[in-house]
């Protein structure tokens, strides 16, 4: 089955404590991305990957790293969390890059105390 | 970078009825124009897009219409129905240039009064 999985669903954590939130397509898709969703923004690009080793910055990208070392895998880290980086994560993949259907996620809700 | 306005940010309409979202952008370079619907507690999942070169496509009671000069395009739901009701987004995105981000509005939350 085709998928974009997301590790963990939900997770709190505290100010300056380092998280990685994992995603891992099975679509061979070369471009990845990573999405915030709060109430009222709607959902915001964090980074993007065109191809391994090919990242850039979205609209958001201040306080997050990625890094893109095998096509599958596309983690997101925050090294040092904080309150207002709480939100409602998505990563998806497209085969299409930025042009083509978008495979969301089923999210990862992180609450940072 | 890319700005897209969308609106209105909730639309309550009868069941049965038509609904129209309406979205605007500011990068005259963008060429892709998707549309998502984003159930409650779900993932945000493709309903219908539409590239540049095209002014207007249908599929069933979607349809998306576009307007390069005037740099908006709308969602029209047609009878609508109780399933109908989620958050929908409309995105742009320019590939030229070697970008390729996605900038999505800020969502409509469509309400399928009964």
């Amino acid at each position: 089955e085709a998928q974009v999985t997301q590790n963990p669903r939900y997770l709190i954590t505290v100010t300056g404590k380092k998280l990685t939130v994992t995603c891992s397509q099975n679509m061979n898709h070369e471009y990845m991305s990573w999405y915030r969703q709060d109430p009222g923004l709607g959902l915001r690009q964090i980074y993007y990957s065109m191809n391994v080793e090919v990242t850039d910055k979205g609209d958001v990208p201040e306080g997050y790293k990625v890094s893109r070392k095998e096509k599958r895998n596309f983690p997101l880290i925050l090294e040092s969390p904080s309150p207002n980086q709480t939100s409602l994560y998505f990563c998806a993949s497209s085969y299409s890059g930025g042009v083509g259907i978008q495979y969301f996620g089923a999210g990862t809700r992180l609450s940072v105390l | 970078g890319e700005n897209v306005e969308q609106h209105p940010s909730t639309l309550s309409v009868q069941e049965g009825d038509s609904a129209v979202i309406k979205c605007t952008y500011s990068d005259s370079a963008s060429n892709y124009f998707p549309w998502y619907k984003q159930e409650l507690g779900k993932r945000p999942q493709l309903i219908i897009d539409i590239r540049s070169n095209v002014g207007e496509k249908k599929d069933q009671r979607i349809a998306v219409t576009l307007n390069k000069t005037a740099k908006h395009f709308s969602l029209h739901i047609t009878e609508t129905q109780p399933e109908d009701s989620a958050v929908y987004f409309c995105a742009a995105s320019d590939s030229g240039g070697g970008a390729d981000g996605l900038t999505f509005g800020k969502g409509t939350h469509l309400i399928i009064q009964p």
